[in-house]
């Protein structure tokens, strides 16, 4: 069973569509995250969720909205792609606390074209 | 910026010898975190050391933790080819909600 897994795997798209990326875990876990990773690798967050609730939005333009229906679920839904939108998005999922690891799903390599 | 730095950005050893990444970060924590990430693939946690922890063993991994320089090591004794991969340590503040990345150590291991 995946732990977290996130679909598609893949996105080409062309610039100025929107799109949806989804997120689901088994883990039980309160927190999951969205990171996104750029071509150096580097990881930057962009939201956490707990519980349903949004607790982090870290200055992610506002045509990223996050969704979570539920605490198993985070989607990610980019409005108006831009070139500098190409990543690769990573969902993540923790229990609710500071001391516990992320389990990360397998990425959503997005290219903008 | 990122609050953690990884030294060296990038390591190449032979099968068996061990290699050494350092983390070094700016703020205080909770606990600091080693993630690993094979190329295409998501990062697989592979240890957590908290603040008021010294050292920590898992298998071949061996991770310090030194608060006072704000510094972490990720020791992999006996390296494999499977090693091959790129290591990211990560920071957690219990104020800050989330754990911030460092810019990686890619490993390459040769046969």
């Amino acid at each position: 069973d995946t732990a977290v897994s996130q679909t598609p795997k893949y996105l080409v798209t062309q610039m100025g569509n929107d799109k949806s990326i989804k997120c689901e875990q088994n883990l039980g876990h309160d927190t999951m995250y969205w990171y996104k990773q750029d071509s150096k690798k580097f990881l930057k967050i962009m939201f956490s969720y707990n519980n349903k609730e949004l607790i982090i939005n870290e200055t992610v333009p506002n045509r990223f909205s996050p969704k979570s229906p539920d605490k198993a679920h985070l989607n990610l839904h980019i409005n108006s792609l831009e070139l500098g939108d190409s990543a690769v998005y990573f969902c993540a999922s923790s229990p609710t606390g500071s001391n516990y690891g992320y389990t990360f799903g397998s990425g959503t390599r997005l290219t903008v074209v | 910026s990122q609050q953690g730095e990884e030294d060296p950005q990038a390591l190449s050893i032979q099968e068996g010898e061990n290699a050494t990444m350092n983390c070094s970060y700016k703020t205080s924590i909770n606990n600091l975190q080693w993630y690993r990430q094979n190329s295409g693939r998501g990062l697989v946690h592979l240890i957590l050391i908290r603040s008021n922890e010294r050292e920590k063993h898992s298998g071949r991994l061996r991770v310090t933790l030194d608060t006072s320089k704000k510094s972490s090591s990720l020791l992999i004794t006996a390296s494999r080819a499977a090693d091959t991969a790129s290591y990211f340590c990560a920071t957690a503040n219990t104020n800050a909600g989330k754990s911030t990345f460092g810019d990686g150590t890619t490993l390459t291991v040769k046969p």
